[in-house]
């Protein structure tokens, strides 16, 4: 069974530009999460989609969106990027709410 | 609002020797999980246990074993044997009964030596 995948794994932007990352889950999960990696914050988590639904959301600004689609697979964006957002963006995916998350390998983000 | 600390920034261990690794976590809730992760240099986060709250007896996963205290809040995780390929960072990581919301800790670097 193919695990998580992410695209891009790497990405350079300029300031104010906008992103889309994508994360396409295990086959069969239908809840996909995403978390923020810095060295300054730590592992954040950003939002989680079920079923096309965003279910959860963490503390991040307006800026930070997302969505999925009915095949599960998910896309965040990030619009109007500031230096801050560089980070390892990680997508993680689950059948539902009850079993473990199995994480991808992440995109690294860097904002010039 | 649920927090995870990680008291230990960096911890070493001689190859073949046994190490702790510390947790507490802060909830109101009676029913959660916790999880203790496993970050590698090449940055794929790997589940190494996991803990039902409304288990009484500690999880156990091969070589990686836990502690869990649910009255102290306490969650740590205990490597026996240690390895050479042990050597990552461990986040702890709490979640709340339904729902894929982790909250992690800050991590700890663990160093082995041969």
């Amino acid at each position: 069974k193919a695990g998580v995948t992410q695209t891009p794994r790497y990405l350079i932007k300029t300031r104010g530009q906008q992103v889309t990352l994508s994360c396409s889950p295990i086959s069969g999960h239908r809840s996909v999460s995403w978390y923020q990696q810095t060295p300054g914050q730590g592992l954040q988590f950003l939002f989680e989609y079920f079923s096309e639904t965003q279910r959860n959301k963490g503390n991040f600004p307006g800026r930070f969106s997302g969505r999925q689609f009915s095949n599960s697979r998910s896309e965040m964006n990030v619009s109007t990027l500031e230096l801050g957002d560089s980070a390892l963006y990680l997508c993680a995916s689950s059948l539902d709410g009850f079993n473990e998350q199995f994480f991808g390998p992440g995109t690294r983000l860097t904002v010039l | 609002a649920q927090t995870v600390t990680q008291s230990q920034p960096e911890m070493s261990v001689q190859e073949a020797e046994t190490v702790t690794l510390s947790c507490t976590y802060d909830t109101s809730e009676s029913d959660y999980y916790l999880f203790w992760y496993k970050q590698p240099p090449s940055r794929q986060m790997i589940l190494v246990i996991r803990q039902e709250a409304y288990k009484q007896q500690n999880a156990t996963e091969n070589r990686f074993s836990v502690n869990f205290q649910k009255a102290a809040k306490s969650f740590s995780l205990k490597i026996s044997d240690s390895q050479l390929g042990d050597a990552a960072m461990y986040f702890c990581a709490y979640r709340v009964e339904y729902g894929n919301k982790l909250v992690f800790g800050a991590g700890t670097i663990l160093r082995v030596k041969s």
